[in-house]
């Protein structure tokens, strides 16, 4: 099946510096990937909708100036946690969708942020 | 969004079938039932989807109410490495992009019992 991978699959910063998470489509091409997140016995939250060559959709709620998407290939997706604060602590997975598989996506192995 | 009810958790054990209901009554024609579930710790994994049909593969199986109202999803030998979160999630039919996210509800916790 598709293969998609997220780096660094954990990171632990200090307060007020930036984080980049980056999620890969190994051995496809994704127009669209998708970021997530999930907090402790919760639920997967969609943050943003990553679309290749244009601007990231947000989420209601979701601050654009804080988690910067960009999606500048068919198989990179970025997502910047900038100015990082101990609340944005949290499970970070990405998704991509399969062309001509439709509506299934393949979801990575998910990046876990502390910060301390 | 069309919005999807299961139970909180369930329990099964090793080597027998389990059945994971969910309903779905405000399902509309042009909406797919998605399955997905997530192990401790790890990304959700693509486990099966349909429409109207009943569908199969080699992981489970989908069985879809005849009035598209409900679902089952069918492990027909639980093993302890199906001991997971269970979403069921209801995507419209469409052609990439926003229209595909998922949103995902709070699932069912199966555990497995050797």
């Amino acid at each position: 099946g598709a293969v998609v991978s997220q780096h660094p699959s954990w990171v632990i910063c200090k307060s007020g510096t930036s984080v980049k998470i980056e999620c890969r489509s190994l051995d496809f091409q994704a127009t669209t990937m998708f970021w997530y997140r999930q907090f402790p016995k919760q639920s997967l939250m969609l943050m943003a909708t990553s679309n290749e060559g244009s601007k990231a959709t947000y989420e209601q709620g979701v601050e654009k100036d804080k988690f910067l998407i960009n999606h500048a290939s068919l198989t990179l997706s970025t997502l910047t946690v900038t100015s990082a604060h101990p609340e944005d602590s949290s499970f970070y997975i990405c998704s991509a969708e399969v062309p001509l598989v439709g509506e299934t996506q393949y979801f990575g192995p998910g990046t876990r942020l502390l910060v301390l | 969004d069309a919005k999807t009810t299961q139970p909180n958790s369930m329990e099964s054990n090793e080597e027998e079938p389990v059945h994971l209901p969910c309903n779905h009554s405000t399902i509309s024609g042009t909406d797919y039932i998605h399955w997905y579930r997530q192990l401790p710790s790890q990304g959700p994994e693509y486990v099966i989807h349909g429409l109207t049909s009943n569908v199969n593969n080699r992981m489970a199986s989908l069985a879809i109410a005849e009035d598209r109202k409900s679902s089952t999803l069918i492990l027909h030998r639980a093993t302890l490495r199906d001991a997971a979160v269970y979403y069921c999630i209801l995507t419209p039919i469409g052609y990439g992009g926003a229209t595909n996210k998922l949103i995902f509800g709070t699932g069912t916790l199966l555990a497995v019992q050797p």
